[in-house]
């Protein structure tokens, strides 16, 4: 068990739907991060929130919509994705973004499929 | 910018040793980690070192860091078929992560 839990962990969806990934993490950090590893590609940071505040958006397409209500959550809303968005979707989470030693505790990933 | 690499597949057999390298551009990396991953999961963090070591041993896991030529490597002894798993180099210079492409582990009975 790794404190951070993610839901679902399968979606497969149609490039019209719209559908949300949600993260939650039960370790007390403040940071919170989203990823995509594809099969071809390194592990692509997406998105990083700090203290419920955004600090980093890695050139990511609009059609992928965070949300970090609070610290303890965080939502990727996805719309009108491409069958290239097919990828494994990572959230973790860390005690915050600035510290230098800043271990990042990963969920399991949601497989996204896009048909 | 960052660049991790590694290559990208080793396979050993049961009991002998591995060893996994990574090479990194930035020198501005304060920690370097070693991150494991099985199938199906996500990251795990394995081990780390501070940039000014050259050498961490846990258990079965020896990381050596040469700080000079940016290179860093995870050995590990006895491997078991359970420590088949893709592993990831990452360096942290900025405020971010960047991550190698990861390196398959296969263990071979």
């Amino acid at each position: 068990e790794t404190g951070v839990t993610q839901t679902p962990r399968h979606l497969v969806m149609g490039m019209t739907n719209k559908k949300s990934l949600k993260c939650e993490q039960h370790l007390g950090h403040n940071a919170m991060y989203w990823y995509k590893q594809s099969a071809k590609k390194p592990l692509e940071l997406m998105f990083v929130y700090n203290f419920k505040e955004q600090t980093e958006n890695n050139s990511v397409p609009s059609r992928f919509s965070p949300e970090c209500p609070n610290s303890s959550h965080l939502f990727l809303h996805l719309h009108t994705l491409q069958p290239e968005d097919s990828a494994l979707y990572l959230c973790a989470s860390s005690p915050s973004s600035g510290e230098q030693y800043n271990e990042q505790f990963f969920g399991p990933g949601t497989r996204l499929t896009v048909l | 910018g960052e660049d991790v690499e590694q290559s990208l597949f080793l396979s050993v057999r049961e009991g002998d040793s591995s060893v996994i390298n990574c090479t990194y551009t930035d020198s501005s990396s304060t920690y370097l980690y070693w991150y494991k991953q099985e199938p199906g999961a996500g990251l795990q963090l394995l081990t780390y070192i501070f940039s000014n070591m050259d050498m961490k041993q846990d258990q079965r896991l020896t990381v050596l860091l040469n700080k000079k030529d940016k290179h860093l490597s995870l050995r590990i002894a006895d491997t078991q078929t359970g420590d088949s798993a893709i592993y990831f180099c990452a360096e942290r210079g900025g405020q971010n992560f960047v991550f190698g492409p990861g390196t398959r582990l296969s263990v071979l009975p």
